[in-house]
């Protein structure tokens, strides 16, 4: 079964930083690229982030670009969210997902649970 | 960007009737080369992550049960559900894959009536 377990997220005050983490299992991890997603009551569902199977190729929001930086440990199986220079308006549920394939774009599925950031 | 519209914002149907929203992009997702429809349909629950319910426009995710269909093609689509049952109450989306960054609709709330 394919999972995917999200943890990192914490109430931080503007300014500060966060570092998520997206433990992957129950599929190649190496093979697919993969998304962080944010829900805000904003802004909704909003793809922040996505990086290739190899890491070379990776997506930013303008809202985050500068700011947050994607990375992926396929040794580990693990995806990562650097969050530098919070803002209020980076608060919500930060989400990773699976794309079906190599490429970052395409449905998601699984998601994993979700984690909680707080900016305030 | 490609921007998501999805109507009505919410839905009250009553039980075992059908429920139907609709999602438009303001560009075409549909690719001629395979011509599929880049999009997408979610259902999230409260304090859940969204599930996947239909891929290609009207492909049914792993396990999804055949009351929930999808069509439309181009820039308008739609969601159905046939029967609706009470586990169904949830937040609709849908999403477009055509185009980095891909994007998503606002929802549709769907309540009992």
């Amino acid at each position: 079964e394919v999972q995917l377990l999200e943890s990192g997220g914490a109430l931080v005050h503007p300014g500060g930083s966060l570092r998520l983490s997206c433990a992957a299992s129950g599929f190649t991890f190496s093979n697919y690229a993969m998304n962080w997603v944010r829900q805000t009551p904003e802004e909704g569902l909003e793809c922040v982030s996505a990086i290739s199977p190899t890491g070379d190729i990776t997506y930013y929001a303008d809202s985050v670009k500068g700011r947050f930086t994607i990375s992926r440990d396929n040794s580990r199986n693990i995806l990562y969210l650097q969050m530098n220079s919070l803002r209020a308006d980076d608060t919500g549920v930060y989400y990773c997902a699976k794309p079906p394939g190599m490429g970052t774009a395409g449905w998601f599925d699984p998601w994993g649970q979700g984690t909680l950031v707080t900016v305030s | 960007d490609i921007v998501m519209t999805q109507s009505p914002e919410s839905l009250a149907v009553s039980l075992g009737e059908r429920a139907t929203f609709k999602c438009k992009s303001s560009q075409s997702v549909f690719h001629n080369n395979n011509k599929k429809n880049y999009l997408g349909w979610y259902q999230q629950k409260p304090g859940q992550p969204p599930k996947l319910l239909i891929y290609w426009a009207s492909t049914r995710g792993s396990g999804v049960p055949d009351r929930f269909s999808g069509s439309g093609s181009g820039t308008d689509f739609t969601l159905t559900i046939s029967s609706l049952q009470a586990e169904d109450v949830a937040i609709y989306y849908c999403q477009q894959y055509y185009s980095t960054p891909v994007t998503f609709g606002g929802g549709t709330k769907v309540e009992i009536k």
